[in-house]
């Protein structure tokens, strides 16, 4: 159980276009997602925080035009980086969790290889 | 400001143990995870403490102090398998996630 899908795993695109990344969870309903950038040879940065229904919440130094996030459902969420630049290329890599108060492990998509050529 | 320490790098030889120590100082405390992660891949959950104590899981096992601040992860009959980086996190008082920078693992023959 507890199974979060991501889509597309990789994509290439070229600078000024915009990419989305679905986050899914397969077999619960996650209350919460998260989405993490990860550069090479770095640790997880959280770029947001999203509840289902109400705005994400973004982490200091994130520009939240240019990275958008929809909570749709209690089931998915999207990013989309919006006119992508080369420097935007990295490894996205959402989660989420069931949440409640003394618990709150995330579980991890496989996470989405952007290039931005 | 809260903070989460462990070591960059650490190498180890395939058979042998190894801990991997994690230090914390954040404003409250609601849980210690441990997550690994291969290159490329995203991270997968290994334990979760929240009392004080060792929880062991086969060849994994990890022990925290809160009164310390103080985690480790102990691995033992190490596989080249295990090479990956492991991430220690700590859950705040606000229930936020605080990520360490993550302990890259090498295994050597």
């Amino acid at each position: 159980g507890a199974v979060v899908s991501q889509h597309p795993s990789w994509v290439i695109c070229k600078s000024g276009t915009s990419v989305k990344i679905e986050c899914r969870s397969l077999d619960f309903q996650a209350t919460t997602m998260f989405w993490y950038r990860q550069f090479p040879k770095q640790s997880l940065m959280l770029m947001a925080t999203s509840n289902e229904g109400s705005k994400a919440t973004y982490e200091q130094g994130v520009e939240k035009d240019k990275f958008l996030i929809n909570h749709a459902s209690l089931t998915l969420s999207t990013l989309t980086v919006t006119s992508a630049h080369p420097e935007d290329s990295s490894f996205y890599i959402c989660s989420a969790s069931v949440g409640g108060a003394d618990y709150n492990e995330q579980f991890f998509g496989p996470g989405t290889r952007l290039t931005v050529l | 400001g809260q903070n989460i320490d462990q070591p960059t790098e650490m190498t180890a030889t395939e058979g042998a143990i190894v801990q991997i120590n994690c230090t914390y100082q954040t404003s409250g405390f609601n849980g210690l995870f441990w997550y690994q992660q291969h290159a490329g891949e995203a991270p997968t959950f290994l334990s979760y403490n929240v009392l004080d104590g060792l929880e062991e899981k086969g060849r994994f096992s990890s022990f925290l102090s809160r009164s310390k601040g103080y985690s480790y992860l102990l691995l033992k009959e190490l596989q080249m398998k295990d090479s990956a980086s492991y991430l220690c996190a700590v859950t705040d008082s606000n229930y936020q996630l605080i990520w360490g920078a993550g302990t890259k693992l090498i295994i050597k023959p």
